[in-house]
């Protein structure tokens, strides 16, 4: 059974710039969650899709963006980079449903910081 | 309003002592509570939940938590903590009819000497 794989693990870009983060959800998971855990300070929930829809989003202006492909894997897409979006970027599956049976499975993220 | 309390940002104690991390929730609604663990540069591990049942939860490593309803409560307790135990510590919360949703506290750096 794999487990939640995240890509890149570290990434530097300059502000204003646009960033794609990628993860692949752990086998046999089919909702994807994505998490901003700022330095120094819990994750906070991004948003969650599920059938590649999605389904659930926390207080993240519009240029936060996702993408749910048919495999289940994820992309984040952040426009127009801002220096408070340096942070580690979360990427957690489960089963809809299953959640709070089951969990979340995360992955060790990506580490973005923007110059 | 709902949240999630963790009271301590970091807690130092000696390799053998035992240890409480405390956590602290604020709802109107049903939850389900549970730990995580983060080591450096690492990802989150679910150390363990409470979903309903019996108030005192058994985790991972020899860890367990007790859920207090009255006092809104989930601290989480090691007997005796080692050198590998060294990490931040995660309370979380699911508010139902939020949409299974994490909601975490600030965290605690839990530091553990010789």
């Amino acid at each position: 059974e794999t487990g939640v794989t995240q890509s890149p693990t570290h990434l530097i870009k300059t502000r204003g710039q646009q960033v794609t983060l990628r993860c692949s959800s752990q086998s046999g998971h089919n909702t994807v969650s994505w998490y901003q855990q700022a330095l120094g300070q819990g994750p906070q929930f991004i948003f969650q899709y599920y059938r590649e829809e999605e389904n659930g989003r926390g207080n993240f202006p519009p240029r936060f963006s996702g993408l749910q492909f048919p495999n289940y894997s994820s992309e984040l897409n952040v426009n127009a980079l801002e220096l408070d979006d340096s942070a580690l970027y979360l990427c957690a599956s489960s089963l809809t449903g299953q959640a709070p049976n089951y969990g979340y499975t995360f992955g060790s993220g990506t580490r973005l910081t923007v110059v | 309003a709902q949240s999630v309390t963790q009271l301590d940002s970091q807690v130092p104690v000696f390799e053998e002592a035992p240890v409480e991390l405390r956590c602290n929730y604020s709802s109107s609604v049903s939850v389900y509570l549970f730990w995580y663990v983060q080591y450096p540069n690492q990802g989150l591990q679910l150390l363990l939940k409470y979903l309903s049942g019996s108030t005192l939860v058994k985790g991972i490593n020899g860890f367990e938590a007790e859920f207090n309803k009255s006092q809104t409560s989930f601290h989480l307790r090691k007997p005796s903590v080692h050198i590998s135990d060294t990490a931040e510590y995660f309370c979380a919360v699911i508010f139902t009819g939020g949409g299974n949703k994490l909601t975490f506290g600030t965290g605690t750096q839990l530091k553990v000497e010789l």
